[in-house]
């Protein structure tokens, strides 16, 4: 079946330093892409949301890009902080359910 | 808080037994979500309401599970006759329909 899965399972950064955490789809009729962080023992945080007529979408220290063409998605992430170590998820949704990928465990050192 | 909220967060309990997890919503969202996660893995789409309806069910959900949500506000998943392959953590989120979905902080089940 058609799922959502993530180029990369680890990402180091160092503190200060933008991160870029990638996710590949498969669901061309996907119309809806989430980003949600998880840290350790809690729910999915909601980040940042694009919908399918969007390339780009910014939000507070956040940027989400989507390139329909090759069914790719990105989160950036300026100034990355300590408090951003944790699992990063993109999640699609064609109907009504979301289909998540993987995950990305961000580690950002000091 | 008026967050989604879950009860229990743990939950341990013995091959056979019976479980139920329950979930409030943020009050003004008609959706509601089951998902489940295991180590390592991205949440799993179980099963969705619409208000009290329940609209959708993966066929994850064998018939060991049920769901409701009788007055459309919170839910309660039951698991029936546990397996050991039941242990992860049960998500609830809920929306507005066709918004972003908010998560609580989940129900871990472990069976014994």
């Amino acid at each position: 079946g058609e799922s959502v899965g993530l180029h990369l399972p680890t990402l180091s950064v160092q503190e200060g330093d933008n991160s870029i955490i990638n996710c590949a789809y498969s669901n061309s009729a996907s119309d809806y892409f989430i980003w949600y962080k998880q840290e350790s023992g809690k729910g999915p945080q909601f980040i940042i949301d694009i919908r399918s007529n969007m390339d780009k979408r910014q939000g507070q220290r956040v940027t989400v890009l989507l390139n329909k063409t090759v069914k790719h998605l990105s989160l950036q992430i300026a100034a990355t902080q300590p408090g951003d170590s944790a699992v990063y998820f993109c999640a699609e949704n064609a109907g009504n359910m979301l289909t998540f990928g993987g995950g990305t465990r961000l580690m950002v050192k000091p | 808080d008026t967050g989604v909220s879950q009860d229990p967060r743990h939950k341990i309990t013995k091959r056979g037994q019976n479980v139920t997890f329950r979930c409030d919503p943020i009050s003004e969202h008609n959706r509601l979500y089951w998902y489940r996660q295991t180590l390592g893995q991205g949440p799993e789409f179980l099963t969705y309401f619409q208000n009290e309806a329940q609209l959708e069910k993966s066929r994850l959900l064998s018939d060991r599970f049920s769901a409701e949500r009788p007055k459309g506000s919170f839910s309660t998943l039951e698991i029936q006759r546990t397996e050991q392959g039941d242990s992860a953590m049960y998500l609830c989120a809920s929306s507005r329909q066709g918004l972003e979905q908010y998560f609580g902080p989940g129900t871990r089940l472990t069976v014994t």
